[in-house]
This record gives C-alpha cells, structure tokens and sequence, in this order.
C-alpha cells in the first residue's frame, strides 16, 4: 500500500517569509513527485514536479526531493496572501500508474 | 489549447438516474484519468485509459461506467448512485502514461446525489 503523508495544518506563514511545506512517502520504488496547489471548491494545479535527487527552482518555488531519506519538501520564497490554499503532494510508483496523493497541507499566509 | 475541460460544472441526480459526465482535453495527450474527491480528502484514482484503452480500473463500483469514444473525450456515465458517492469528480490529462508525465486537471464535475 503507497503512502504519502504530510502534516495536515494549518501553517500559518507572514507575508514575506518563506513557506516550507514537507512530504514523505512509503514506496522507495517511487520514481516521480509533483506538488498541486488547491484553492478551496477548486481542482488541483500543478504547480512542480521532480524526478531527480536535489533541488529543482522555478519562480518563487523550489522543490526539493531526497530519495535515500523518502522525502519531499517545497519551498515558497516572498510568501503572499494568494498563496494560502492547500498543497497536495502526490506521487507515482515505478513504472505507470495514477497519482497518489497526500492529504494536503493547509497554509495560510497572513498579511 | 492547454486546458481540460469538464461538463457540467454542477449536477444534482436522484439515486434512479442515468447521467454521464463528459472530459475534453485537445493537448494531443494519450492519457487519461478519472479522480474522485470528497470534501476535504486528497483525490483518489478511479479509471486511467492510455491509448482511448482501459488501464486501469481501481475496484470503482460498477455503478461507475467509463468510456473513451476518442483520444480527446472521456466520459464517466453514472447509474443507480447512492449519496455516498457525491464528490467532486476530477477529470485529468497526460502525454503519455508512464510515471514522467505531468497530469494536468479539469475544473471538475461537483455531484450530489438525493
């Protein structure tokens, strides 16, 4: 059974800081990881995905996976209130597959 | 055309109904998926059709009935549901599937069922 846990919340951030959002998953033969962003009564964004061990930038985000220790994490530089929404990480084993996610993590930036 | 779209938004079907939920998605993408989502859950898989074939079916009831008539259009055709199964229902796209490719989701189909 593939598990993806991430603390549920809420974290709260001030606008301005970064935000770290964490993520750790049960199936080592897992090979792809993504992080969605979901604005209440909305459907997932994709917001990053990454293959490789280290870290993987774009924009404001960084993703960063550690595939010896099963961890995930994203990075939210210059936090802003548009940013607070759930972020779902989710992952595919090896080999195909959908996604599985995890139950998301509330965030809250606070003006 | 970057988008993946869903009809109807909304739908409201007594537990005797037959209704189908429609997916578009005009990306080229070979892939696929049906996702339901109860409120304040992460998604869950239900179907995935790669080449407008069945790939994946995970033990949905077959209350639920997929079908992919074209590489662009996936439908899910809904029959004698109970209220349990009112969700949101996500539809999504991938190039390809295989563990690489991003999956890009629809706005869903939020249902309730009387």
């Amino acid at each position: 059974q593939k598990e993806v846990e991430q603390n549920s919340g809420p974290l709260s951030v001030p606008e301005g800081a970064i935000a770290s959002l964490n993520c750790t998953y049960s199936d080592r033969g897992s090979q792809s990881f993504f992080w969605y962003r979901q604005y209440s009564g909305k459907s997932p964004e994709l917001i990053m995905s990454i293959y490789s061990n280290g870290d993987k930038e774009d924009g404001r985000f960084t993703a960063q996976l550690n595939k010896a220790s099963q961890y995930v994490s994203l990075l939210i530089r210059d936090s802003q209130p548009s940013d607070s929404a759930t972020y779902l990480c989710a992952v595919i084993g090896g080999g195909a597959d959908g996604l599985t996610f995890g139950k998301g993590t509330h965030l809250i930036i606070q003006p | 055309d970057t988008e993946v779209t869903q009809t109807p938004k909304h739908l409201v079907m007594g537990m005797t109904n037959k209704k189908s939920l429609k997916c578009e998605q005009h990306m080229g993408h070979r892939a696929m998926y049906w996702y339901k989502q109860k409120a304040k859950k992460p998604p869950e898989l239900m179907f995935v059709y790669s080449y407008e074939k069945l790939s994946i079916n995970e033990s949905v009831p077959s209350r639920f009935s997929p079908e992919c008539p074209n590489s662009s259009l996936l439908n899910l055709h809904l029959h004698a549901l109970q209220p349990e199964d009112s969700a949101l229902y996500l539809c999504a796209s991938s190039q390809d599937w295989d563990s690489y490719n991003e999956q890009f989701f629809g706005p869903g189909t939020r249902l309730t069922v009387l």
